[in-house]
């Protein structure tokens, strides 16, 4: 199957910063990719769906100011989560799915921890 | 209502036994069904997908009863490598809704 990594795996941060996560597609182009979050014991929930090339697209009840998503290329998308605060403490994961079907291919998460 | 709801156990089974998960799902427009498997701390990896006439792969089967929104996995003979949480996944459009899954324990 088609490849997606994630970077970093794992942050710790302070509240009030801002983390970057990079999602890549390594082997195909995705020209949709999906972030979703985590949190223990819960189902994973879609935070944002993005094209390439245009605006991101936002669930209900996530705030775009706050999860800065930039899907600029066909390989790669990054959420930022600005000003994060321990309740944005949660496991990130972020798929792509590439033209020829609609298979979405995870990465492996980024763990987040905003102390 | 959730979207997609699962039993979310947790099922404790000997090594070798049979174990079914079941799960209902409430968009009856849903188009596409699959099993993810998810263990501990790690993204969820596609286990199969699930057809209207029901499909096997190895071990497991899948089956799908779209007149009652209802989907089930099947596990025979199962393996220490089974235990994981086993999200039963539905497909509504252009996103895919996840259920909270169901925690498998194989134990020797």
């Amino acid at each position: 199957g088609a490849v997606v990594s994630q970077h970093p795996s794992r942050v710790i941060c302070k509240s009030g910063t801002s983390v970057k996560i990079e999602c890549r597609s390594l082997d195909f182009q995705a020209t949709t990719m999906f972030w979703y979050r985590q949190f223990p014991k819960q189902s994973l929930m879609l935070m944002a769906t993005s094209n390439e090339g245009s605006k991101a697209t936002y669930e209900q009840g996530v705030e775009k100011d706050k999860f800065l998503i930039n899907h600029a290329s066909l390989t790669l998308s990054t959420l930022t989560v600005t000003s994060a605060h321990p309740e944005d403490s949660s496991f990130y994961i972020c798929s792509a799915s590439g033209q020829t079907n609609n298979e979405q291919f995870f990465g492996p998460g980024t763990r987040l921890t905003v102390l | 209502r959730k979207e997609v709801e699962q039993d979310p156990g947790p099922f404790n089974v000997p090594e070798g036994a049979t174990v079914a998960f079941n799960c209902t799902y409430s968009n009856s427009a849903s188009q596409s069904f699959f099993w993810y498997r998810q263990d501990c701390r790690k993204e969820p990896k596609l286990l199969m997908s699930v057809y209207s006439s029901g499909n096997e792969d190895g071990r497991f089967t899948a089956q799908l009863n779209r007149a009652s929104q209802y989907i089930s996995l099947l596990i025979r003979d199962s393996k220490l490598s089974d235990s994981a949480t086993y999200l039963c996944v539905v497909n509504s459009g252009y996103a895919l809704n996840f259920g909270k899954g169901t925690s498998l324990l194989v134990t020797p």
